[in-house]
This record gives structure tokens, C-alpha cells and sequence, in this order.
């Protein structure tokens, strides 16, 4: 029963490298969304995809690319990473509408040197 | 001023306290209300979902007021294992399940 997976769950980057996150879920759910979790600021949403086919940016999307691969997949890229991008990201899916619950994945932590 | 603001605490309590947690949100048009848990450097997890009625499950009861435009979250007979973040949140919109996080209330109980 695996849930939302995400790959890889540590990594650490120099600045200017690029790396894709990968995130998979296998509930059948219509929305995926990535968050990142810093330090005093809660999490903050990056970009999210209401439907197979669809993206948007949420609150944070500077710095950051996303592909909704299939139903299953919705990756986040960094094309150039910076320490800012320092953080702990987290993807998640929910059925769609506003009043469903999100499933979070374990979280992938990320440090750029 | 924060969409969505919580009192970082953190609050140190008993076992067997009873401790209340607010949270206020600025958006009138607010639509559906949750409160999640996070373990230290886990991921968060749904708790409850927020009613205009009120809900209860079990020793935690989730109030909403519109009006006031806060959600409060009450933990009755508090354990060891409810030592956590507690992030109240908030979606705006139906369509794209959009949710915005408070920055989370920390509870540590002490035996």
C-alpha cells in the first residue's frame, strides 16, 4: 500500500547542477501538488496540477519546472539549483475537489552547497 | 499578514492536560478547513477535517467560526504520542484542492 512515493529521499547538489525530483502516487487521485517546508515558514506550495494534462504555479514557483508525466507522475525539476532552494520537499495527491484530504509522500530532503 | 496564522508555541503540557490551539485565516472566502499533524521530520498526515458544526473524534474536537474567522483544536487527556506540529489548514478553492498551511503549533507533553 504505497501511497505517494518519492525518489530520491536525500540528495545533495552543487550550485548550478539541475536534478529532477521524481513523485508517484497509486491511489488514482486527479491532483498532485509539490510543497517545499522550510524552517519558520510552514509549507508552501510550488506548483500543482488539478488534472492529467494540467500545471500551475502556486506561491513559489521561481526556480522550479514541473511535468505531469501521466495520472501517476508529476516530477519537479531544478534547473539551476541555489542554496536557497535548500529544503525539504514534499509532494502530494488528493482526489481533487477542496474538501478532499492530501496524501503526502516521506518527503525528499534537499541540500545545495 | 499571513494567510494562515498559528501560534508556533511551543506548548509544554502534562499528560492528561487538556490544551486548545487557534489558528485565524484572512481570507472571508475560505471554504474547507483541516487540521494535519506532522511527526519531527516526517510528512504531515491528516488529523480532521474542519465542520462549520463542529466535529469530534474521539479526545480531539475541532471548532470552526466564521465569523471570527478562526478554527480552534481541542486535545482532551493529552498522551506522550500526541507530541507533534499541529498545521491548521485552509483551502480557498473547490476546483483545484489548493490548501494553504499555517506554519504549525508544536505540543510536547511531559510525563
Amino acid at each position: 500500500n504505497a501511497g505517494v512515493t518519492q525518489t530520491p529521499k536525500f540528495q545533495v547538489l552543487k550550485t548550478g547542477q539541475s536534478m529532477t525530483l521524481q513523485c508517484a502516487q497509486d491511489m488514482n487521485h486527479n491532483s498532485m501538488y509539490w510543497y517545499r517546508q522550510d524552517p519558520g515558514m510552514g509549507l508552501r506550495l510550488i506548483y500543482y496540477s488539478a488534472s492529467e494534462g494540467t500545471t500551475d504555479k502556486g506561491e513559489v514557483p521561481n526556480g522550479y519546472n514541473v511535468s505531469r508525466l501521466n495520472k501517476r507522475e508529476f516530477s519537479l525539476r531544478l534547473e539551476s539549483a541555489a542554496p536557497s532552494q535548500t529544503s525539504v520537499y514534499f509532494c502530494a495527491s488528493s482526489e481533487g475537489s477542496g474538501d478532499q484530504p492530501q496524501h503526502f509522500g516521506d518527503g525528499t530532503r534537499l541540500s545545495i552547497l | 499578514r499571513k494567510e494562515v496564522e498559528q501560534d508556533p508555541g511551543p506548548f509544554n503540557v502534562p499528560e492528561g492536560a487538556t490544551v486548545a490551539f487557534n489558528c485565524t485565516y484572512s481570507n472571508s472566502a475560505s471554504q474547507s478547513f483541516f487540521w494535519y499533524r506532522q511527526d519531527c521530520r516526517k510528512e504531515p498526515k491528516l488529523l480532521m477535517s474542519v465542520y462549520s458544526s463542529g466535529n469530534e473524534d474521539g479526545r480531539f474536537t475541532a471548532q470552526l467560526n466564521r465569523a471570527s474567522q478562526y478554527i480552534s483544536l481541542l486535545i482532551r487527556d493529552s498522551k506522550l504520542s500526541d507530541s507533534a506540529t499541529y498545521l491548521c489548514v485552509v483551502t480557498t478553492s473547490s476546483n483545484t484542492g489548493k490548501l494553504i498551511f499555517g506554519q504549525g503549533t508544536t505540543l510536547q507533553v511531559k510525563p
